[in-house]
């Protein structure tokens, strides 16, 4: 399985709501990581998790709150969310979190949220 | 500051000729280089990586090269087929920080038949 799945694919939500991103994988990969992708960007590296383990935060609002349940899955939790955070959420994975790694990432299909 | 650039205008090219992306950067010191393809609305699929020691990396109909002097990757798809109509990110590591992958803005292609 060289899969990442993610769910939902599309989220609408207010920015009262709270709502969960889940992100699964099943290739043993040690280091997830998610994404924020705005219409015509590049992704932009929110978290990245090592070992089960928040390693890094890119300086993320908290209203975005990652969790880590165990090594093949990967949740963003959302809350009190502003119109602007609107984007493609995508979660990615890859075998090792290293600084001398040469890993690729592999991604899932991303989440589209809309929050009104 | 640390710079990707791609071309932000779309390559347009007819089916059959060789598509060729170019990918700069500037205060870096990237370990290795990787180009993506993305299509719209799904995350970006894995291509090639090229390491810093590495001048030239195929992979059947797609060829990389990686300048670390003129700081350029340039990214080749010969025999380009409509199916290769998509957006190219490259992206770049950086040996002297944590590990991150930082992604350019991309390049989209479109192959006309």
């Amino acid at each position: 399985d060289t899969e990442v799945t993610q769910t939902p694919k599309h989220l609408v939500m207010g920015m009262t709501n709270k709502k969960s991103l889940k992100c699964e994988q099943h290739m043993g990969h040690r280091a997830m990581y998610w994404y924020k992708q705005k219409a015509k960007k590049p992704p932009e590296l929110m978290f990245v998790y090592s070992y089960e383990k928040l390693s890094i935060n890119e300086s993320v609002p908290s209203r975005f709150s990652p969790e880590c349940p165990n090594s093949s899955l990967l949740n963003l939790h959302l809350h009190a969310l502003q119109p602007e955070d609107s984007a493609l959420y995508l979660c990615a994975s890859s075998l090792r979190p290293s600084g001398t790694s040469t890993d690729t990432q592999y991604f899932g299909p991303g989440t589209r949220l809309t929050v009104l | 500051s640390q710079k990707i650039e791609q071309n932000s205008e779309a390559l347009n090219i007819q089916e059959g000729k060789t598509a060729t992306l170019t990918c700069n950067y500037t205060n870096y010191s990237p370990a290795y280089l990787q180009w993506y393809r993305q299509d719209p609305g799904r995350g970006p699929v894995f291509l090639l990586l090229i390491r810093e020691n590495e001048k030239e990396k195929r992979k059947e109909r797609l060829k990389v090269t990686f300048d670390t002097t003129l700081k350029q990757s340039l990214f080749h798809i010969t025999a380009s087929q409509p199916a290769d109509s998509a957006t190219y990110l490259c992206a770049l590591d950086r040996k002297d920080s944590s590990y991150k992958l930082i992604f350019g803005s991309g390049t989209r292609l479109l192959v006309r038949p």
